[in-house]
């Protein structure tokens, strides 16, 4: 089965701009991650979603980040504006409802570099 | 809240050494206990996973033991070999259905020499 697309592999902006990170999760899985792995540390839950709901979204920055999950398919995550301590890999995962059981599929991250 | 909390790296071993890597954590309830490994430039995947107290996780050599009694889930490989070198991350699921997500630890660099 193919497994969890993330779009763009790398991105370089300079602070105070704006960017989009992409994801596309294995099919038929309901729920949907975003975790923030900044350099040397262990990932972060930003958001989590079950189909296009709201799950968990307490650990993110909500002045500067912003996600979505239109139609219970594909993702994106959007921040504005961005600062240094953005700098991090934006991991996208997916799982059936019940990760615990099942397992959590990561998909190869985008590495955001904020100048 | 859920915590994992794992040995500091780096970790240097030569070809063949017997590895291990601690884990404990700190769950409400009774989680699944997990080992995800990072490869240079690639994301992250699962090792092995264990559901249920004194169950055993293997794959690839690497074996772990869920161990309530002393909140432990620590990663054991008899002969490591210089394929192993990569970021090991213990982490665990808690809660039920949708609400069930990753804790992770820190993680563990490992690197392995000839």
């Amino acid at each position: 089965e193919a497994g969890v697309a993330q779009s763009p592999r790398y991105k370089i902006i300079e602070k105070r701009q704006s960017v989009a990170f992409w994801c596309n999760p294995i099919s038929g899985h309901a729920t949907l991650y975003w975790y923030q792995q900044i350099l040397g540390q262990g990932p972060k839950l930003l958001i989590q979603f079950q189909n296009n709901g709201v799950v968990d979204d307490s650990q993110l920055p909500k002045d500067r980040f912003s996600a979505e999950r239109l139609k219970g398919v594909d993702s994106t995550l959007k921040i504005q504006p961005a600062k240094l301590e953005d700098s991090a890999v934006y991991l996208c995962a997916s799982s059936e409802s019940g990760g615990r059981n099942y397992g959590y599929t990561f998909g190869s991250g985008t590495r955001l570099t904020v100048v | 809240g859920d915590s994992v909390t794992q040995m500091e790296g780096p970790v240097t071993l030569s070809e063949e050494a017997f590895l291990t890597i601690n884990c404990t954590y700190t769950a409400t309830g009774y989680p699944s206990l997990f080992w995800y490994v990072q490869y240079p430039g690639e994301g992250l995947q699962l090792l092995l996973k264990a559901t249920k107290a004194d169950d055993k996780g293997s794959n690839k050599g690497f074996e772990a033991t869920y161990r309530k009694e002393t909140t432990s889930f620590h990663l054991e490989k008899g002969s490591v070999q210089v394929s192993d070198s990569a970021v090991y991350f213990c982490a665990l699921s808690d809660g039920t259905g949708t609400a069930s997500k990753l804790t992770f630890g820190t993680g563990t660099r490992l690197q392995v020499t000839l």
